[in-house]
């Protein structure tokens, strides 16, 4: 089992919708969850995280996360054309020098 | 303007060859980090520096070498050890090795016939 699972996609939806995108996780030992968003042939840029469980809230973006389920969520609202791009989840464990732990990525497409 | 630069952007190698990926990065970050991206996987980190002079294997090592001469600068050496080397490769850097805020270059898209 892979530490970190995450639908590949692609996900297409049309402009305006609500977006989820989701992470889960094996390693209970997980402290900060991130969400990165890398557009076509870029590098990934941080969007959000969070430390431990909970909610997030940053303009349209909101990240959650459940420890209990080990699942992680990012929501997108009223997407725009401009949110195409792969989102990928990263995760890291709380004690320091360890490394990042990241999925493999969703493709995401707002259609106009 | 901070940042991380990679060079070149496309990298076009015969079999057999080594290579080298340039990364600098100006945001006085101790912690750098170099990654491999493939389709449909999530980044897999080759190796890491916490400080200069110093460094680390990640989960991919083989096949790969790296120097930290210069707190600014963290190349990469892919050897003809490497077995499979076309793939994206991502170099990265964060304030420190406990900072979950990593800064990414644009990458360099390696291809090896």
């Amino acid at each position: 089992q892979k530490e970190v699972e995450q639908d590949p996609g692609p996900l297409s939806v049309p402009e305006g919708a609500i977006v989820s995108l989701n992470c889960t996780y094996s390693n209970s030992a997980f402290q900060y969850f991130m969400w990165y968003r890398q557009y076509s042939r870029k590098g990934p840029e941080l969007l959000m995280y969070t430390y431990s469980s909970g909610n997030k809230e940053d303009g349209r973006f909101t990240a959650q996360v459940d420890k209990s389920s080990k699942y992680i969520s990012l929501f997108i609202r009223d997407s725009q054309p401009s949110d195409s791009a792969t989102y990928l989840c990263a995760m890291l464990r709380s004690d320091y020098g360890q490394n990042f732990v990241f999925g493999p990525g969703t493709r995401l497409s707002v259609l106009p | 303007d901070g940042g991380i630069t990679q060079s070149p952007k496309y990298l076009f190698r015969k079999e057999g060859q080594n290579v080298t990926l340039s990364c600098e990065q100006n945001l006085n970050h101790d912690a750098m980090y170099w990654y491999r991206q493939d389709p449909g996987q999530g980044l897999r980190l080759i190796y890491y520096s916490q400080i200069v002079n110093d460094f680390q294997k990640g989960d991919i090592a083989e096949g790969y070498s790296v120097s930290r001469e210069k707190k600014e600068s963290f190349p990469l050496t892919v050897t003809s050890a490497q077995k499979n080397p076309t793939a994206f490769y991502l170099c990265a850097s964060s304030l420190d090795r406990g900072a979950y805020e990593q800064y990414f270059g644009p990458g360099t898209r390696l291809t090896v016939t």
